[in-house]
């Protein structure tokens, strides 16, 4: 089955220390997604990069870090920096060029204490 | 950034009975998505708009591209329990998807029974 891979579901970290969130997509997509989601609140753009070896930074980019050293893997990094962590974090890709439709992962539950 | 402003925020209706939700913007899009979250996942792409004016249906979902390129609506006839949850609206205005999707806050959507 064809589809995005987040794990693990549930993360749960102390205070100061980095973690970092897996993303895996075998849908040979060439553009992925980091973003943040807060309580009532909608999705918010961390990370993307839509292609191997680049990534830009979207609009809460601070105190996180991405790297894209193969099309299929586009983990993140939530560093001791980021001064309220804990939240849901969804990963996403889509076929550049082609549409906007982008497909979610299952999401991170990430809680730091 | 751009913002979309998503309403109702919330609604409480009768099972059978239709829905309606709607999302506008201060800007253009060149594409309206609509995605679907359940508690504790991640959200499913249900509709995709990418013509001033198009109406789209799927089963019983229908949504509409407005001829502004600023709103969209979603509607759901003769909800039914699994409607519950919280839907998306999302814009797109770069090419291919590239740089993200601007995402509404959500309209929760509880059906009593």
């Amino acid at each position: 089955d064809g589809g995005i891979t987040q794990s693990p579901k549930y993360l749960f970290r102390k205070e100061g220390q980095n973690v970092t969130l897996s993303c895996e997509q075998n849908l040979n997509h060439d553009a992925m997604y980091w973003y943040r989601q807060d309580p009532g609140q909608g999705l918010r753009l961390i990370y993307y990069s839509q292609i191997v070896n680049d990534f830009q930074k979207g609009d809460i980019a601070e105190g996180y870090s991405v790297s894209r050293e193969k099309k299929e893997s586009f983990p993140l990094t939530v560093t001791s920096a980021q001064k309220n962590p804990t939240a849901f974090y969804l990963c996403a890709s889509t076929q550049t060029g082609e549409s906007y439709e982008q497909y979610f992962g299952p999401g991170t539950r990430l809680t730091v204490t | 950034g751009q913002q979309l402003n998503q309403s109702p925020q919330s609604m409480f209706i009768q099972e059978g009975e239709d829905v309606s939700m709607n999302c506008t913007s201060s800007s253009i899009f060149n594409t309206w998505l609509w995605y679907k979250q359940d508690p504790g996942e991640g959200p499913v792409l249900l509709i995709a708009l990418y013509k001033a004016g198009e109406l789209t249906s799927n089963g019983r979902l229908t949504a509409q591209f407005g001829i502004t390129r600023k709103d969209s609506f979603l509607n759901i006839s003769a909800s039914i329990p699994s409607d519950v949850g919280i839907y998306f609206c999302a814009g797109g205005n770069s090419g291919g998807g590239a740089d993200g999707l601007t995402f509404g806050k959500g309209t929760h959507l509880i059906i009593q029974p």
